[in-house]
């Protein structure tokens, strides 16, 4: 069984539109990330969820919404599309937010915006 | 924030030899730091992480931290193909937030 799954793995799109990005985790873990990684293979965070409340909004455009439902999910939602949106995009995983919990990343969405 | 730089590479070494990553780190407060390993169109994933009060080994791999200089280092012993790839170190900022680096790619050639 997977553990940190994502979906879609591939996502190709026009400027403009908006699309969402969903990641699921049967671990059990309380806290949830999404990272973004770009063409130069920098992963930086974006936002990190522990049991559904926000607890790391980095300085990101609010054209990204994340939203946890629950605890094993973690959704991400995008506005208005733009060309510098292209990367990967990573969810990740935890126990708890406590200090050199291990994070456990799903295997990444592909986003490319026309 | 913190930064955390690494030599982007790539770093060759032949198979069997001992590959040396290493990573600067600009918090001289920082006290946790992590090496994670990226193959080629694949997530990252741990190999291990170590505090300010030593070094670990780990069979292959060893962590090692010099605080005085701010650099933590991996060394992969008996270097084998199979660990080609982008090595990302990264440091704690906060709870379990962590920084990271734009990663060394390592090749290691048969």
């Amino acid at each position: 069984d997977t553990a940190v799954s994502q979906t879609p793995k591939y996502l190709v799109t026009q400027m403009g539109n908006d699309k969402s990005i969903k990641c699921e985790q049967n671990l059990g873990h309380d806290t949830m990330y999404w990272y973004k990684q770009d063409s130069k293979k920098f992963l930086k965070i974006m936002f990190s969820y522990n049991n559904k409340e926000l607890i790391i909004n980095e300085t990101v455009p609010n054209r990204f919404s994340p939203k946890s439902p629950d605890k094993a999910h973690l959704n991400l939602h995008i506005n208005s599309l733009e060309l510098g949106d292209s990367a990967v995009y990573f969810c990740a995983s935890s126990q708890d937010y406590v200090e050199g919990k291990t994070q456990y990343f799903g295997p990444g969405t592909r986003l490319l915006v026309l | 924030q913190k930064e955390v730089e690494q030599n982007s590479g790539p770093l060759s070494v032949p198979e069997g030899a001992i590959a040396s990553l290493n990573c600067t780190y600009s918090d001289r407060g920082s006290q946790s730091f992590f090496w994670y390993r990226q193959y080629s169109g694949k997530s990252p994933e741990l190999i291990m992480f170590i505090y300010s009060n030593g070094d670990k080994e780990d069979g292959r791999f060893t962590a090692q931290l010099n605080k005085a200089s701010q650099y933590v280092s991996l060394l992969i012993g008996d270097s084998q193909p199979s660990d080609s790839a982008t090595y990302l170190c990264a440091v704690k900022e906060y709870g379990n937030k962590l920084v990271f680096g734009a990663g060394t790619i390592l090749r290691v050639k048969s």
